[in-house]
């Protein structure tokens, strides 16, 4: 099966650099993806990992280690509006079939 | 291109009655995924299907839980004899067919908040 572990909250200050971790289990393995949900709201997809190094998209980049199973999402210059939680997704299998599955999420509190 | 659409965006039942969630995919897409969150929970997996075929139900409960992509119209996710605890916001999302090493890029529908009196 696949498993992922990821801290349950952060709290980081506006303007800051925050880092969320996730490592991951999963046979046959193709790449790690994060999301980001606001309360109330859908998960949306903010980025795709799966060669090593990191990825980089304006204030967020996302870094993959396949050697250690192991991933994060940076997020630079925060704001108040990047109160969210933060989702990893491993993508893993064999055959034809692909399975995603979801970490239970980061809740990260931006404080002025 | 109109996104994912759920409908209804909030339904309430009381224990025992039938629960009927609808999901259109995104144009274009034939792969249809059903999720199950609780407050301050995560996203739990429940079913993956396409057009006419499940492809992996393994997180779906093996009763009173059916889903179904048929070949015209929406997917359904159907729970029969609601109980309190299938209170919970159900999300379907949607991706397009694509090769293995693709993008697994997943898009997400605003969620179905079903209530369970």
């Amino acid at each position: 099966g696949q498993s992922l572990e990821q801290p349950s909250e952060v709290t980081a200050v506006e303007g800051a650099i925050v880092q969320i971790n996730c490592t991951y289990q999963t046979s046959g393995f193709y790449g790690l993806s994060w999301y980001q949900q606001h309360d109330g709201g859908a998960p949306t997809f903010l980025s795709y990992n799966a060669l090593d190094g990191l990825e980089e998209t304006g204030r967020f980049s996302s870094f993959l280690s396949r050697s250690d199973s192991y991933g994060y999402l940076l997020l630079q210059e925060l704001q108040m509006k990047d109160s969210a939680s933060y989702f990893c997704a491993v993508k893993g299998g064999s055959g034809g079939y692909q399975k995603v599955t979801f970490g239970t999420g980061t809740k990260l509190q931006v404080i002025p | 291109n109109a996104g994912v659409m759920q409908n209804p965006r909030h339904l309430v039942r009381r224990r025992g009655q039938e629960a009927r969630l609808r999901c259109s995919p995104m144009k274009g897409h034939s792969h249809v995924y059903w999720y199950r969150q609780l407050p301050e929970e995560g996203l739990k997996f429940m079913v993956y299907l396409q057009k006419e075929n499940i492809i992996d139900e393994s997180g779906m409960p093996k009763e009173r839980f059916s889903a179904e992509f048929p070949k015209e119209g929406p997917s359904i996710l159907r729970i029969q004899q609601v109980v309190r605890g299938d209170s919970a916001a159900y999300f379907c999302a949607s991706s397009p067919p694509g090769l293995a090493g693709g993008n697994n890029e997943q898009f997400f529908g605003p969620g179905t908040r079903l209530t369970v009196l």
